[in-house]
């Protein structure tokens, strides 16, 4: 089983719609981060978290939220799509101490 | 602030030629370095890291890089493409001093492996 798993794979939403990407994992990691991909700027940070009690805003958090529900669960909201949010959304974990984050698969978020 | 810049959105190469993808960063404290390679329709995967160690760095797949401060590059090479090389591939950056662990990433460089 994978060891950083997202749901959904694959979304298509309408604008004005509040959308949930979801993120789980079983590595046991205190840091968790949500970025996004778009062709030709790489990926940017979002949000990223430390515990349940401590989220801290990336570089492009305008237009989205976050909720750590639990130290493996950490969720991504749109609290209204709109079409630029159109990209490829990955959730990534790292140690307390690591160098490395430690990839899911990616959610590919389409807003029409 | 740190950056990432990636040299060539696009590289092409034979299979069987050299690859090399390059990559120059932008930091004020010591850096840590990775590559990470994204297969079609896949999440992202460590290839190798640069931690202030070994400045010539191995990774999987027979890919290595070397950190190079007086130039502030960290490039990518294999000595001879496979076919299965085809795939995106992103340098990114930290700070080795930060707690946050947060990566800056450069544009990503995609690889095609011609027969």
């Amino acid at each position: 089983d994978a060891d950083v798993t997202q749901t959904p794979r694959n979304r298509i939403t309408k604008t004005g719609k509040r959308i949930m990407l979801e993120c789980s994992q079983t590595k046991g990691h205190d840091r968790m981060y949500w970025y996004r991909q778009d062709p030709g700027l790489g990926l940017r940070l979002i949000y990223y978290s430390f515990d349940v009690k401590d989220i801290n805003k990336g570089e492009i958090s305008d237009g989205y939220s976050v909720s750590r529900q639990a130290q493996a669960k950490f969720s991504l909201s749109l609290e209204s799509a709109i079409p630029n949010q159109t990209a490829l959304y990955f959730c990534a974990t790292r140690s307390e101490g690591g160098s490395e984050q430690y990839f899911g698969p990616g959610t590919r978020l389409t807003v029409t | 602030a740190q950056s990432v810049t990636q040299l060539g959105s696009h590289v092409s190469v034979s299979e069987g030629a050299l690859v090399l993808l390059r990559c120059n960063y932008s930091s004020s404290v010591p850096p840590y370095l990775f590559w990470y390679v994204q297969y079609p329709n896949q999440g992202l995967q460590l290839l190798l890291k640069y931690t202030s160690a070994a400045t010539l760095v191995k990774g999987i797949n027979g890919f290595e890089a070397e950190f190079k401060k007086s130039e502030t590059s960290f490039h990518l090479t294999k000595p001879s493409a496979h076919m299965s090389d085809a795939a995106e591939y992103f340098c990114a950056v930290s700070k080795s001093s930060s707690n946050t662990g947060k990566l800056i990433f450069g544009q990503g460089t995609t690889l095609q492996v011609k027969p």
